[in-house]
Order: structure tokens, then sequence, then C-alpha cells
């Protein structure tokens, strides 16, 4: 069975400053898709940013973007520029043949100002 | 376009008692997953609907089932609740299931307390 790991329960970072968040999976399968999802107090979970298993570029949205490492798999999201509006929990999430989605454990990210 | 909505947004039952949530996709999107959220196990996958046929079922007992009707719209109902079972239940609908990038978009949710 597939499996999230996100190792980091709690980060803060200041705003405007860098953050990344780290996610490892487990997984015998070759094609699949990873994701993170942002679920702020409000609790609705948002798409930030999404991967295919069989593309080596790294995706990227606006501020957010990922390191992607297949051999390693590892899939580690980076918030750049930091603002108030990112404070939130944040989810890794894979899907593969079973096409459930398999989420980590989640990270609290905090804003500083 | 109007989002995934979830009804009730909050509820709260005794044990024993039995509860029915109900979700309503975004137009045109025919898959709908329900997902449950719990401070102690997380995000946990309890179904998967596409066109009114379930497709991918997760590990929980008989006491929770599901349904989706013609129009997409989709019912999970849990029997003889306990206290466990007291949780965020989340749908995600998509526009179809099968192999590639559907992206699922969440509703709300359903706060359920069971005392």
């Amino acid at each position: 069975a597939q499996t999230v790991t996100q190792s980091q329960p709690e980060m803060s970072v200041q705003e405007a400053e860098t953050v990344t968040l780290s996610c490892t999976y487990d997984t015998s399968e070759s094609d699949y898709y990873l994701f993170w999802y942002k679920q702020p107090p409000s609790r609705q979970m948002i798409l930030v940013i999404r991967q295919e298993a069989y593309k080596q570029q790294n995706a990227t949205e606006n501020r957010f973007s990922v390191n992607f490492q297949k051999a390693a798999k590892s899939f580690s999201l980076k918030i750049s520029d930091s603002q108030l509006g990112d404070a939130a929990m944040y989810f890794c999430a894979y899907r593969g043949g079973a096409q459930k989605l398999v989420f980590g454990q989640g990270t609290r990210l905090t804003i500083n100002p | 376009k109007a989002g995934v909505t979830q009804t009730p947004r909050y509820l709260i039952k005794t044990r024993g008692q039995q509860v029915t949530l109900s979700c309503s996709p975004i137009s045109g999107h025919r898959s709908v997953s329900w997902y449950q959220q719990t401070p102690g196990q997380g995000l946990q996958f309890l179904f998967e609907y596409f066109s009114e046929t379930q497709r991918n079922k997760g590990n929980f007992p008989g006491r929770f089932s599901g349904r989706q009707f013609s129009n997409s719209r989709s019912e999970m109902n849990v029997s003889t609740l306990e206290l466990g079972d007291s949780a965020l239940y989340l749908c995600a609908s998509s526009l179809t299931t099968g192999p590639g990038a559907n992206v699922l978009t969440f509703g709300a949710g359903s706060r359920l307390t069971v005392l």
C-alpha cells in the first residue's frame, strides 16, 4: 500500500520569507500523481499544486513550486514571499492506479508578521 | 460556477443513531469521492462514485455506505453511530474517474459530532 509521510507537524516562517515543506512517499507504481493541498481554518481543502510523476520538470504555480525527486520519492513544497494568507494546514497527497488520494498527516504552517 | 456543496455543515447525533450527509458536485462533474478527517487518523478515503456506481471503497466497516444519483449528487450514510465516527466528512468531485490528473475539488465538509 502507498504511504505518504510529512515529517514536520508544524512550521513557521516570517512574512515575505521562503519556507519549504517536506513530503516523502512510498510506492511501487511508476505512474502516479502528487498534490499539495492547503486547508485553512475554514476547512475547505484547496489544491495548491500538482505534479505528474512522468514529468521531470518541477511544477510551479506563482509563489509555489515543488522539488520532485522521483528516485528518492520526495516531493517538497517551496513557498516564496510568504503571505499571511498562506497560514494553513498543508497536506501532501498521492494518487496512483487506485485513484483514491492518500494523504500525509499534514504540516501546520504559521506566518509571523 | 458553484463549488462543491455539502449539507449539513454541522450536526450532532447520539450513539446508535444514523446520519445522512449530502454532497452536490460541481456542475458537469460526474465523480464524487468521500473522505473522513479526524485528528488521530488524518484524512482517509471512504468511497468513490461515478455514474451511480461505486468505483472504489476504503477500509471502513459496513456501517458506512453511500450512493450517487443520476444527477451526480451523492449521499453517504453512517448507521449505528459510534463516538469514533465524530469527524469532518469531506466530499470531492471531479470531471471523471480513471487514470489522469483529474483534479479533485473539495467541499467545505460536514462536521459530525457523536455524543
